[in-house]
């Protein structure tokens, strides 16, 4: 079974709209961490974000935020204001504790922010 | 965070060649992990590489096809053995963070086989 899904595969925008990706986690561990990387197309993997299990609040981060809701294992990101130097693909993943922090990444979503 | 550099950034080999990944960390780190990501894909991990054991690989990686040096706490190597185009893909490196928590890509390898 997959460990994070990524429903949404491709992503087109306007630039200057607001797009939320979407992130689903499956998990049975109490103690787990959620990351979102971005990879632009020089294929680099940046990190952006980690969340810890215990920790549900939002965070925001300039044009970024991050919504963690436990209830639905679901921890979506939105990107405010786009840009088109937000062109990349997202991944979300999971690490969790009894695996010994093993990532198991979601398949990607591919954003593209036209001018 | 750590800073990762990989050699080659990218080649073009043939087939039934081998090519060999150098993955260099500014600071010393316990685990190393790779990931193989072919075009369009996730990224897959291929083994984790402990300083000084052998490298643990996931299923479907053998140690035959990519074997894995890590001979001290800021380098190791990855050999994409008797290749074919169907290891065509980027071949990253990642680092763990001393906490365990996060892990640091480097910029990858892109690998082409004809």
């Amino acid at each position: 079974a997959q460990k994070v899904t990524q429903a949404q595969t491709e992503i087109s925008v306007v630039e200057k709209e607001d797009v939320t990706l979407d992130c689903v986690y499956e998990t049975r561990d109490t103690t787990y961490y959620l990351f979102w990387y971005k990879q632009p197309p020089s294929g680099e993997l940046v990190f952006l974000i980690r969340r810890n299990s215990f920790d549900e609040q939002n965070e925001i981060s300039g044009r970024y935020s991050w919504n963690f809701q436990k209830s639905t294992s679901s921890f979506n990101f939105t990107i405010t204001a786009s840009q088109v130097v937000d062109s990349a693909v997202y991944f979300c993943a999971l690490s969790e504790r009894n695996t010994g922090n093993q990532f198991y990444f979601g398949t990607g979503t591919s954003l593209t922010v036209i001018p | 965070s750590a800073v990762i550099s990989q050699k080659p950034s990218r080649d073009i080999c043939q087939r039934g060649t081998s090519l060999t990944i150098q993955c260099q960390v500014d600071s010393q780190v316990t685990m190393m992990f790779w990931y193989r990501q072919q075009p369009g894909q996730s990224l897959t991990l291929i083994a984790t590489a402990n300083q000084g054991s052998e490298a643990t690989y996931e299923s479907g990686f053998v140690i035959d096809k990519f074997p894995i040096s890590r001979p001290n706490l800021t380098f190791s190597t990855l050999t994409v053995s008797n290749m074919s185009p169907e290891d065509s893909s980027i071949y990253l490196c990642s680092v763990e963070d001393w906490g365990g928590y996060e892990q640091y890509f480097g910029p990858g390898t892109r690998l082409t086989v004809t």
